[in-house]
């Protein structure tokens, strides 16, 4: 089975700070990993995935992710928060190696940047 | 370059009533998936079409069924509708070949009163 972990319901910064989103993940083969946004009553946003290569990910709107595969981690990461960051973002993996097909969703870490 | 389009964006529905969503995928996908999302948490996989058949499904009852078009739009039915249903339903399309990730829709959202 596959998993993911949001161990922070809510993280909070000030702007102009540096911001780290956790995930954890679980899978039983190799992972894909994504990062989405998701405003008040919106879809989901895509910010950035790993399929292969450089374990640090660069995305949207300054967003960046790294992959650690010992960690089993993928935590996302800006170097200076904006008012505008602020929302619920949400991890999501897929096993590589498997036939499923499916995003499996962490339950979200909502962002609250302070001006 | 047109995203992901889904209909109607709200909906209000009694118990035991039956609802049909709709997902016109992006320009270019072929493959359409659909979640719910419970509000406070995140989307749950409901399942998949490809090439106008189910290929996955996740944990939900008979009662959600599904259909894709030629046009590779797809269409999430829910019957004997349950408060329980309510939720915002989304809709992700993508290609086959995952490097190019999934473009999810606005969603629809649910209430069941």
């Amino acid at each position: 089975a596959q998993s993911v972990a949001q161990p922070e319901d809510q993280v909070n910064v000030a702007e102009g700070n540096p911001l780290t989103v956790k995930c954890t993940y679980s899978v039983s083969g190799n992972p894909y990993l994504f990062w989405y946004v998701q405003y008040p009553n919106r879809g989901l946003q895509f910010l950035l995935k790993y399929i292969t290569g450089d374990n640090l990910v660069k995305g949207s709107y300054g967003f960046e992710a790294e992959f650690n595969k010992s960690q089993t981690s993928f935590h996302l990461k800006k170097p200076s928060a904006l008012v505008s960051d602020s929302a619920l973002y949400f991890c999501a993996v897929r096993d590589m190696d498997t036939g499923r097909r499916a995003l499996t969703f962490g339950s979200g870490t909502r962002l609250q940047v302070q001006p | 370059d047109a995203g992901v389009t889904q209909s109607p964006t709200h909906l209000i529905k009694t118990r035991g009533q039956q609802v049909t969503l709709r997902c016109s995928p992006k320009s270019g996908h072929d493959t359409v998936s659909w979640y719910q999302q419970a509000l406070g948490q995140g989307p749950q996989f409901i399942f998949q079409y490809y090439e106008e058949e189910e290929r996955q499904r996740g944990n939900f009852p008979d009662r959600f069924s599904g259909h894709q078009f030629p046009n590779y739009s797809s269409e999430l039915n829910v019957n004997a509708l349950l408060l329980g249903d309510s939720a915002l339903y989304l809709c992700a399309s993508s290609l086959p070949q995952l490097r190019w990730g999934y473009t999810f829709g606005s969603g629809t959202r649910l209430t069941v009163v």
